[in-house]
């Protein structure tokens, strides 16, 4: 189906493991995005793509890295995860900005639980 | 940056108007957009406004943007026990990216 899917939607690990959270879209979405949502902050946006191979750091970047080397997928990989990265995980893809009022479509989201 | 604030919690009776509230910091952004999340599901539009617009009515939706004042509001009418949900008022920051606000959780009691 077409869509923004998000693998895998449940995952526990262990602090100072690697993992990695995958994103697909099927809409050719110039942009996507990664955000966190916790309870009192609402979502925060850690990174987001403009483009293949452009990626840039939002409001809490620290401790995730991103890549978009195809246009359909932004995998958001926790090189060691903490604590502190317990959270849910939104995938979101939207159209070029500026031709569009540039809805975003989320993805059903991701939750993470590391102990 | 963009920065958006909204209040956690608004409670109402079923049949009563709803009125979410959102101020915002960056007056660049072209659109302001207000997103619904249901329970274990990720966030949908429900509406936006173009920033050159004072309100917006969409069935039982009406958005009020107030420039001078940063504030932009969601007013849902006759609401059901269907709209209890958390509310996301946003606004596109720099680069296109889009800034949430914390949500509001809404309540509406029969």
């Amino acid at each position: 189906d077409a869509g923004i899917t998000q693998s895998p939607r449940y995952k526990i690990t262990e602090t100072g493991r690697q993992v990695t959270l995958m994103c697909h879209q099927t809409w050719s979405h110039s942009y996507m995005f990664w955000y966190r949502q916790d309870l009192g902050h609402g979502l925060r946006l850690i990174y987001y793509s403009a483009a293949a191979d452009i990626t840039d750091k939002g409001e809490v970047p620290d401790g995730y890295v991103v890549s978009r080397s195809k246009t359909e997928n932004f995998p958001l990989t926790l090189e060691s995860a903490t604590r502190s990265q317990t959270s849910v995980y939104f995938c979101a893809s939207s159209e070029t900005s500026g031709r569009t009022a540039g809805e975003l479509f989320f993805g059903e989201g991701s939750r993470l639980t590391v102990l | 940056g963009e920065d958006v604030e909204q209040s956690l919690f608004l409670s109402v009776r079923e049949g009563d108007s709803s009125v979410i509230n959102c101020t915002y910091t960056d007056s660049s952004s072209t659109y302001l957009y207000w997103y619904k999340q249901e329970p274990g599901a990720g966030l949908q539009l429900l509406t936006y406004i173009f920033s050159n617009m004072d309100m917006k009515q969409d069935q039982r939706l009406t958005v009020l943007l107030n420039k001078k004042d940063k504030h932009l509001s969601l007013r849902i009418a006759d609401t059901q026990t269907g709209d209890s949900a958390i509310y996301f008022c946003a606004g596109r920051g720099q680069g296109g990216k889009l800034i949430f606000g914390q949500g509001t959780e809404l309540s509406v009691k029969p």
